[in-house]
């Protein structure tokens, strides 16, 4: 069975930093792309960040590009999203979700139950 | 980036009854489009990929079809568990992979 727990949200200052962890299991971890997708409150689903099988290519949503540093350690099966310079507008439940193939730009068949992150002072 | 419309916003529909729900691309994404159900306080639950084929798992009462820009997600006899919200998301032209704005499907 796949499992995706995902930890590290919380509250945090405009401004602040945080790191999101997701620790899998259930399925050979890297073999695969996974992608962070966030959920404001009450909003739609939001792509924020992908990264392939072996960690060498990321992408990154223009709203977060030049904040966010996607990683992940295969021998830890543990995806990863630093966030920096957190604004108020960064406030979701922040998802992380296995892509379907070893590189991004697919669907996702998997999701963790979310954590959530709030921006407020 | 691609732009992604669900229509209608929310349906309401009865149970045992089919519903049906619209998502448009603002351009061509040919068959590359995923279906989601999203419950309150839960994940998304992936349904449908490549436009119309069912995810493990997924009863047969939920079909996808459509291709280009015109999709559309058919629930043939709703059950009490359906009702939820849906999201459509394209993969074809990316970054950024887009999600529709989700119908919200409820109890008539």
């Amino acid at each position: 069975e796949v499992v995706l727990l995902e930890s590290g949200g919380g509250l945090v200052q405009p401004g602040g930093s945080l790191r999101l962890s997701c620790v899998a299991s259930g399925f050979t971890f890297g073999n695969y792309a996974m992608t962070w997708v966030r959920q404001a409150p009450g909003k739609g689903l939001e792509w924020v960040s992908p990264i392939n099988g072996d960690g060498r290519d990321t992408f990154y949503a223009d709203s977060v590009k030049g904040r966010f540093t996607i990683s992940r350690d295969n021998s830890k099966n543990t995806l990863y999203l630093q966030m920096n310079s957190l604004r108020a507008e960064d406030t979701a439940v922040y998802y992380c979700a296995k892509d379907v193939r070893y590189v991004p730009g697919y669907y996702f068949d998997h999701w963790g139950q979310g954590v959530l992150v709030t921006v407020s002072s | 980036e691609v732009l992604m419309t669900q229509s209608p916003g929310t349906l309401s529909v009865s149970p045992g009854e089919r519903a049906t729900l619209s998502c448009r691309a603002s351009q061509s994404v040919s068959s590359n489009l995923a279906w989601y159900q999203q419950k309150p306080g839960q994940a998304p639950r992936l349904l449908i990929y490549g436009a119309s084929a069912r995810a493990t798992g997924v009863p047969a009462r939920f079909s996808g079809s459509g291709s280009g820009t015109e999709f559309t997600l058919t629930i043939s006899s709703l059950q009490p568990e359906d009702f939820a919200v849906y999201y459509c998301q394209q993969y074809d032209k990316w970054p950024p992979i887009t999600f529709g704005q989700g119908t919200r499907l409820e109890i008539k």
